[in-house]
């Protein structure tokens, strides 16, 4: 089955860190792009950073120089590095594929919650 | 990187068509053909239902179509039913090869 799988969400005090990964299966995860997005409660979608397949990446300006996306396609594997979280941090985080050779979202995750408590 | 402009809501009868718009920059959605909008249903993940401004994915209803006019992006619903009340965003692609996504529209389904 085609899927992606979230995971690494929980509780964690402002100003510390957190890796959230997220498992892709049934396609060949090395060749897709990959994007991280979040939705704080009662709010909108968000998007956060993407990855290319040659490892280039970018950032919305709210989380650069704080977040670090990374892939690991032998464990067909993407993961968010997120260090001094706050509390505005606090959202579902989703993992999203970039369609082949576009730029829409066409597989997501069902999302992890993170949750930063000052 | 400004949030994309959505109404807040919209509303309609079963059957009737209802238009959401997507407002942004030349540096996005004017500047670009890389709209999509996604629907999500509460406690759900977001589903794609339009890319590339008009493009429909497989197994996406015919009733869903996109157009696009300047810095505007429009979805349409047409024959309204009681399944497509949810939440719709749209995303644009933008320079410096980042995204943007709207602030969400909640359809009613009366």
């Amino acid at each position: 089955e085609v899927q992606l799988v979230e995971s690494g969400g929980g509780l964690v005090l402002a100003g510390g860190s957190l890796r959230l990964s997220c498992a892709a299966s049934g396609f060949t995860f090395s060749t897709y792009s990959m994007n991280w997005v979040r939705q704080a409660p009662g709010k909108g979608l968000e998007w956060l950073s993407y990855i290319a397949s040659s490892g280039t990446t970018y950032y919305t300006d709210s989380v650069k120089g704080r977040f670090t996306i990374s892939r690991d396609n032998a464990k067909n594997s993407l993961y968010l590095q997120m260090n001094s979280l706050r509390d505005d941090d606090t959202a579902v985080y989703y993992c999203a594929r970039d369609a082949f050779g576009g730029w829409s979202f066409d597989l997501w995750g069902r999302g992890t919650l993170l949750t930063v408590s000052s | 990187q400004s949030a994309l402009t959505q109404p807040a809501s919209v509303s309609g009868s079963p059957g009737q068509s209802i238009i959401i718009s997507c407002t942004g920059t030349s540096s996005d959605v004017g500047g670009y053909n890389y709209v999509s909008w996604y629907q999500q249903h509460p406690g759900k993940a977001p589903k794609l239902m339009i890319y590339d401004v008009n493009d429909r994915p497989s197994g996406v209803s015919n009733r869903f179509s996109g157009s696009k006019s300047g810095n505007t992006a429009s979805l349409t619903i047409s024959g309204l039913q009681a399944e497509d009340e949810a939440d719709y965003y749209c995303c644009s692609y933008t320079t410096g090869s980042t995204r943007v996504f709207g602030g969400g529209t909640r359809l009613t389904v009366l």
